[in-house]
């Protein structure tokens, strides 16, 4: 079955404490991105990858840090995490080639810094 | 830098009816336009995408337009069910489905 893996689902923190959201997909996509989700402000994009060794910065990428070694996983790390960064939190993939090419999402890990 | 705005931000209706969400974007130079949904506590699941060449889309009993010049979309659900009930988003793509931007999103409660 084609989709996208985020573990863990859940978890909470404490501020400070080195964490790490894993993704995978299955569908060699070349594109993957993170992606939080807060009340009243929707989606934002955090960082995002073209492929293999290739990342850039969405609209928030402040506190956070990805790396792309294999085409399948797309890691999110958050080096010292602070209640701000208490959120929901989702990967997605595509081709990343077309106009017809659709974003497929993960189920979300939900993030408490306390 | 790109902005979408979505109206109504919430709406709820008698099952049976037929319902119109808006999605409003300010720059028109995208490559597509995609429709999500997403129940509670669950992911975004793709219902639809218009390409910036296209009109409209159509998926069983939806129906999504685009008028790039004006920066509009509409979603348009007929004869609505509570199965339905949930938060549709819409999101442009600025640069070949790596450069999604979203609208906050509509909550729909479809009553039995």
């Amino acid at each position: 079955e084609a989709q996208v893996t985020q573990n863990p689902r859940y978890l909470i923190t404490v501020t400070g404490k080195k964490l790490t959201v894993t993704c995978s997909q299955n569908m060699n996509h070349e594109y993957m991105s993170w992606y939080r989700q807060d009340p009243g402000l929707g989606l934002r994009q955090i960082y995002y990858s073209m492929n293999v060794e290739v990342t850039d910065k969405g609209d928030v990428p402040e506190g956070y840090k990805v790396s792309r070694k294999e085409k399948r996983n797309f890691p999110l790390i958050l080096e010292s995490p602070s209640p701000n960064q208490t959120s929901l939190y989702f990967c997605a993939s595509s081709l990343g080639q077309t106009s017809t090419d659709t974003q497929y999402f993960g189920p979300g890990t939900r993030l408490t810094v306390l | 830098k790109q902005e979408v705005t979505q109206i109504p931000a919430a709406l709820s209706v008698p099952e049976g009816e037929n319902l119109v969400l808006n999605c409003s974007f300010t720059d028109s130079a995208i490559y597509n336009l995609q429709w999500f949904r997403q129940d509670p506590g669950k992911g975004l699941t793709s219902l639809l995408l218009i390409q910036s060449s296209q009109r409209e889309q159509t998926s069983g009993r939806l129906n999504a337009s685009l008028d790039k010049s004006s920066g509009r979309s509409t979603l348009y659900i007929a004869a609505s069910q509570p199965g339905d009930s949930a938060t549709y988003l819409c999101a442009v793509d600025g640069n070949y489905g790596q450069n999604f931007v979203f609208g906050p999103g509509t909550r729909l409660s479809v009553l039995p």
